[in-house]
């Protein structure tokens, strides 16, 4: 089956840590994108790419990264830069960035910082 | 940027009808999309429209005035299951979907 997997679905860390969250897709999409979700709020786009070895910046990439290496593949590291890590991330693909197409999205990951 | 709004919650009986508005900035949008967000899980498709009316699947339907800059989505015969987050996302050129903060739905016996 096609899909987009993140792992793992709870991860905890200590504060200070660099963490690294995983998001494979299967479905050959070329755009790939990473959100926040904090409690009762909407998706903030973190990092996106549209393309391998290319990606932007979103709404509030400051104190994380991202790398774009492999057409499935589009880890996003939370650094110790990060103020507030603790979050649901999401990750999300879809054919390509422009006009009709759905986008799907991965189970989340959610980081506890300790 | 595109600002979209929609309320923030909402509260319907079980059973009844209930319609989550969208409103947008008219200029960038091709078409509008409606995702469901249950509580700590991912956001799945609802639907998307592209032209002006209404498109109905099932017991759910979903609404786009492009010129007025306003969608709904409407939900009928309710469920408890239905108790989720609505949001409502549009597309604009060849940048990330722009999403609204989502409209929090209960539903209660």
């Amino acid at each position: 089956d096609g899909g987009i997997t993140q792992s793992p679905k709870y991860l905890f860390r200590k504060e200070g840590q660099n963490v690294t969250l995983s998001c494979e897709q299967n479905l050959n999409h070329d755009a790939m994108y990473w959100y926040r979700q904090d409690p009762g709020q909407g998706l903030r786009l973190i990092y996106y790419s549209q393309i391998v070895n290319d990606f932007q910046k979103g709404d509030i990439a400051e104190g994380y990264s991202v790398s774009r290496e492999k057409k499935e593949s589009f880890p996003l590291t939370v650094t110790s830069a990060q103020k507030n890590p603790t979050a649901f991330y999401l990750c999300a693909s879809r054919v390509s960035s422009g006009g009709y197409n759905e986008q799907f999205f991965g189970p989340g990951t959610r980081l506890t910082v300790l | 940027g595109q600002n979209i709004d929609q309320p923030t919650e909402m509260t319907a009986t079980e059973g009844a009808i209930v319609q989550i508005n969208c409103t947008y900035q008219t200029s960038g949008f091709n078409g509008l999309f409606w995702y469901q967000q249950h509580a700590g899980e991912a956001p799945t498709f609802l639907s998307y429209n592209v032209l002006d009316g209404l498109e109905e699947k099932g017991r759910f339907s979903s609404f786009l005035s492009r010129s007025k800059g306003y969608s709904y989505l409407l939900l009928k015969e309710l469920q408890m299951k239905d108790s989720a987050s609505y949001l409502c996302a549009g597309p604009s050129g060849n940048t990330p979907l722009v999403f609204g903060k989502g409209t929090r739905l209960s539903v209660i016996a």
